[in-house]
């Protein structure tokens, strides 16, 4: 069974730092592109990252773009995201999500995700 | 911005047909993706592709498209179909960006 667990999550102030966490079970990880996508509470899902299978490919939305940082640790079956000078704004829950092919394409299986709440 | 526009709510009977709608410049050259959304859950998806339908969905659940709209049409509406559903596409030539709509919260009672 395709399992993603994600973790990191938490309680953090204005421009500080956070790095979240996805540990994936049950696929083969290095054979698919991995994603980041949040829920702000009260909006829609908003689509943050995405990784190629190697790693050698990554994108982000604008809106996290310079400040959040996507990254996989194939051999630790593991996709990071380290998430720097938060805002009020990324307040959300981040699920981790699987894609369907090593590219980006569209996304199949996702965790359950870790909440992010950034507030002094 | 890209932006996928879809309406806030769409509420039927039991046993009726809803359809939610999509739209979006891009969509005649970019695939559709429709994802279920309930209260407390992770996402599931449950068309891609405009119009295929992943392993377990029921086929009361289907897709379609048509220029810049697309459309998941739920047959037979059931209690069990209720919640929030998201489009999903990319828009970007060369990189990637996705883009989700904003969600329409299906009520059937």
């Amino acid at each position: 069974e395709v399992q993603l667990v994600e973790s990191g999550g938490g309680l953090v102030q204005p421009g500080r730092s956070l790095r979240l966490s996805c540990a994936a079970s049950g696929f083969t990880f290095d054979d698919y592109a991995m994603h980041w996508v949040r829920k702000v509470p009260g909006n829609g899902l908003e689509w943050v990252s995405g990784i190629i299978w190697n790693g050698g490919n990554t994108q982000y939305a604008d809106s996290v773009k310079g400040r959040f940082t996507v990254s996989r640790d194939n051999a630790k079956n593991s996709l990071y995201l380290q998430m720097n000078s938060l805002r009020a704004e990324d307040t959300a829950v981040y699920y981790c999500a699987k894609d369907v092919s090593p590219a980006m394409w569209n996304m199949d299986v996702w965790g359950k995700g870790t909440t992010v709440t950034v507030s002094s | 911005s890209y932006e996928l526009t879809q309406p806030p709510s769409v509420s039927v009977s039991p046993g009726q047909t809803a359809r939610i709608t999509c739209s979006g410049d891009a969509l005649p050259k970019k695939y559709v993706f429709w994802y279920q959304q309930k209260s407390g859950q992770a996402p599931v998806l449950v068309i891609y592709e405009d119009v295929k339908r992943p392993s377990g969905i029921p086929a009361r659940i289907s897709g379609s498209k048509s220029g810049t709209m697309a459309t998941l049409t739920v047959s037979g509406a059931q209690v069990d179909d209720e919640g929030d559903y998201y489009c999903y596409s990319s828009y970007a030539t060369g990189d990637y960006r996705g883009v989700f709509g904003g969600g329409t919260s299906l009520t059937v009672l």
